[in-house]
């Protein structure tokens, strides 16, 4: 079995530039949830995708979205990129949208300059 | 006032004493509770969940629930240095979202 899997590890971007983050879910999951997580906070949930379509987005601008495919990965697409996007970006993976167990992959570290 | 609130510490215990990490949320309707450990410069990994009042033991980690309260807790016991990160509390609201909070660094001294 597989585990969360993302991609890349990390990323420089220059402000006003767009970019894609990469998930592969857990083996047997078909819920990916995306957090950023910026320099000694706690993670802030973006949104969520249930079987490709979006369940749940949190306060987060329309310039984040994203994608769920059928094999259940997933991508976070950022445009018009800004300084304050650079953070730990989190894909975490669950058997179902509900209340159950989440599990992480190893994050993207955006920093845009 | 933050829907899930947690000291940010740093709470510094020598090796082989508990480690007790608290809690508190907000939301009287959030359903499940879980703790993640995160390393420096990694990605938080999940060590426990808890869904009812009560505690809930797994090997030296213990958690602890009191939905009255809106209190949930961890303790580790006999700690050990490879214990030091920051530990995140996470309550899951309806729809599967998870809200954390700031986490709190533990340091366990040899």
């Amino acid at each position: 079995e597989t585990g969360v899997t993302q991609s890349p590890t990390h990323l420089i971007k220059t402000r006003g530039q767009q970019v894609t983050l990469r998930c592969s879910s857990q083996s047997g999951h078909n819920t990916v949830s995306w957090y950023q997580q910026a320099l000694g906070q706690g993670p802030q949930f973006i949104f969520q995708y249930y079987r490709e379509e979006e369940n749940g987005r949190g306060n987060f601008p329309p310039r984040f979205s994203g994608l769920q495919f059928p094999n259940y990965s997933s991508e976070l697409n950022v445009n018009a990129l800004e300084l304050d996007d650079s953070a730990l970006y989190l894909c975490a993976s669950s058997t179902s949208r509900g209340y159950t167990e989440a599990f992480f992959g190893q994050g993207t570290r955006l920093t845009v300059v | 006032q933050k829907e899930v609130e947690q000291n940010s510490g740093p709470l510094s215990v020598p090796e082989g004493a508990i480690a007790s990490l608290n809690c508190t949320y907000s939301d009287r309707v959030s359903q499940s509770f879980f703790w993640y450990r995160q390393y420096s410069g990694k990605s938080p990994e999940l060590i426990m969940s808890i869904y009812s009042n009560g505690d809930k033991e797994d090997g030296r980690f213990t958690a602890q629930l009191n939905k009255a309260s809106q209190y949930v807790s961890l303790l580790i016991r006999d700690s050990q240095p490879s214990d030091s990160a920051t530990y995140l509390c996470a309550v899951n609201r309806q729809g599967g979202k998870l809200i954390f909070g700031q986490g709190t660094e533990l340091s366990v001294k040899p």
